[in-house]
């Protein structure tokens, strides 16, 4: 059975740093690209970027890029978002998911497991 | 890619059908996605490359492809179906999401 894991919800002062985290299980890690979507409160998904384990090929949505850093070790089957200095406006739940293999029935452009989120609250 | 979906919620009745549209602004968009998501959840997967139902989906979903309109219709819907729906497409690695439909009970 796949499962994608998410570390748990975290409050954190503007500035400070974090990482949060997903654990992969029931597929192999390396084969499939996985990402990270943002939701704002109240408001729509976000893709925020991807990374294929395999050989670390990392992609970012331009308004994210520079703003976190997408990791994965394959050692432990996890992929991380790393923030160096937390915003207000970072404050959000943060999903990770998983891609699909692309094969002759299926293009694999679209997320089918995700994990179950992670909330971010980022306050004074 | 620019994805237009519409309408941003709507209200309707058990065993009401639901139509949902999203237009791409690109022409070559064929690998179109749909979810459901639920208050406090994640999404979840129910149509890929603008037609295909995921596994374990109830066929009471369907999805259309017409250039560069789809369509997301729900048969009879059931009470486990209010919900947002997105959409989503896929250009050069990146996912773009629609913004969203609220289906609310009537």
């Amino acid at each position: 059975e796949v499962q994608l894991v998410q570390s748990g919800a975290v409050v954190k002062k503007p500035g400070e740093s974090l990482k949060i985290s997903c654990q992969v299980s029931g597929y192999i890690f390396r084969n499939h690209w996985i990402g990270w979507v943002r939701q704002v409160p109240g408001k729509g998904l976000e893709w925020m970027g991807i990374i294929f384990p395999g050989d670390s090929d990392t992609r970012y949505n331009e308004s994210f890029k520079g703003q976190v850093t997408i990791s994965a070790d394959k050692s432990i089957s996890t992929a991380f978002l790393h923030w160096g200095s937390l915003r207000a406006s970072d404050t959000a739940m943060y999903f990770c998911a998983r891609r699909p293999l692309t094969t002759d029935k299926r293009t694999g452009r679209e997320f089918d497991f995700w994990g179950q989120g992670t909330l971010v609250t980022v306050s004074a | 890619i620019h994805l237009t979906q519409s309408p941003s919620s709507l209200s309707a009745s058990v065993g009401d059908r639901v139509t949902i549209t999203c237009r791409a602004s690109q022409a070559d968009a064929t690998a179109l996605a749909w979810y459901q998501q639920k208050p406090g959840k994640a999404p979840r997967l129910l149509i890929y490359d603008a037609s295909n139902l995921e596994s374990g989906v109830s066929s009471r979903f369907s999805g259309r492809a017409s250039g560069t309109l789809f369509t997301l219709s729900i048969n009879s819907l059931q009470p486990e179906d209010f919900a947002t729906y997105y959409c989503q497409d896929f250009s050069n690695y990146a996912l773009i999401f629609g913004g969203g439909t609220k289906v609310e009970m009537k």
